[in-house]
């Protein structure tokens, strides 16, 4: 299954609203997650099951979708926001694993 | 608190054989529903999937590295090792350790990660 995210780099200016947009090559049901990683660190999960919130991620961070097509929603953006985010599916059996490009958030 | 922390080489020579060392607290790999995996991201890349080893000794490994990689596991330590033989510039990579979770049937996610370890393959 093959992950497409778009777009590459999205511009927003802080306190507005970003939508990050991620596209499976065939349906990977609600078994889709979103992560969010900072230069030099680790990737950090924000949501699973398509819509669940990690724990201890502000509500700002929300997601929908399921099938082929999901969004992530990062209302109010605040300075942190700005760095890469990966949708990532894990649906496929036997498993298979795979990441989108990712979507670099960058200030307006 | 889950932690897991990645240790190993930080240089090898083309041709070897890598091998890593997660060492992972908070959890056992006894317990139903449970799994490490490994991942990678080479620099200023996306992030590959590499392997996965659950808490009954079943393992899966990426397709296109299947014959290169072994995935262990030592729960008496706390303990997942991969080794990948062969190694290449290409697999230049900083490497993560991650714990995985059931959420239903036959399906895992992953929550918690390791800081990762970078592996130059240089000669």
């Amino acid at each position: 299954i093959v992950m497409t995210q778009s777009p590459a780099t999205l511009s927003v200016s802080p306190g507005e609203r970003a939508t990050l947009s991620c596209r499976a090559s065939q349906s990977v049901r609600s078994n889709l997650a979103w992560f969010q990683q900072k230069p030099g660190q680790a990737p950090r999960l924000l949501i699973y099951d398509a819509s669940t919130r990690a724990t201890g991620i502000p509500a700002r961070f929300s997601a929908s979708g399921s099938g082929t097509e999901f969004t992530l929603t990062i209302s109010s953006l605040q300075s942190e926001d700005f760095v890469v985010y990966y949708c990532q599916q894990y649906n496929d059996w036997p498993p298979l694993y795979t990441f989108g490009q990712g979507t670099k958030l960058e200030i307006k | 608190q889950i932690t897991l922390k990645e240790s190993g080489p930080t240089l090898v020579k083309p041709t070897q054989t890598l091998t890593l060392t997660c060492t992972f607290s908070g959890f056992s790999l006894t317990t139903g529903g449970v799994g490490v995996a490994w991942i990678r991201q080479p620099p200023g890349k996306a992030l590959e999937w590499l392997a996965l080893i659950y808490w009954d000794d079943d393992k899966c490994y990426s397709p296109s590295l299947r014959s290169r990689l072994t995935i262990t596991k030592d729960t008496s330590k706390s303990q997942v090792v991969l080794t990948m033989t062969n190694m290449d510039p290409v697999d230049t990579a900083t490497y993560y350790c991650v714990h995985s979770k059931r959420i239903a049937t036959q399906t895992y996610y992953f929550d918690y990660w390791g800081q990762g370890t970078l592996v130059t393959v240089s000669s």
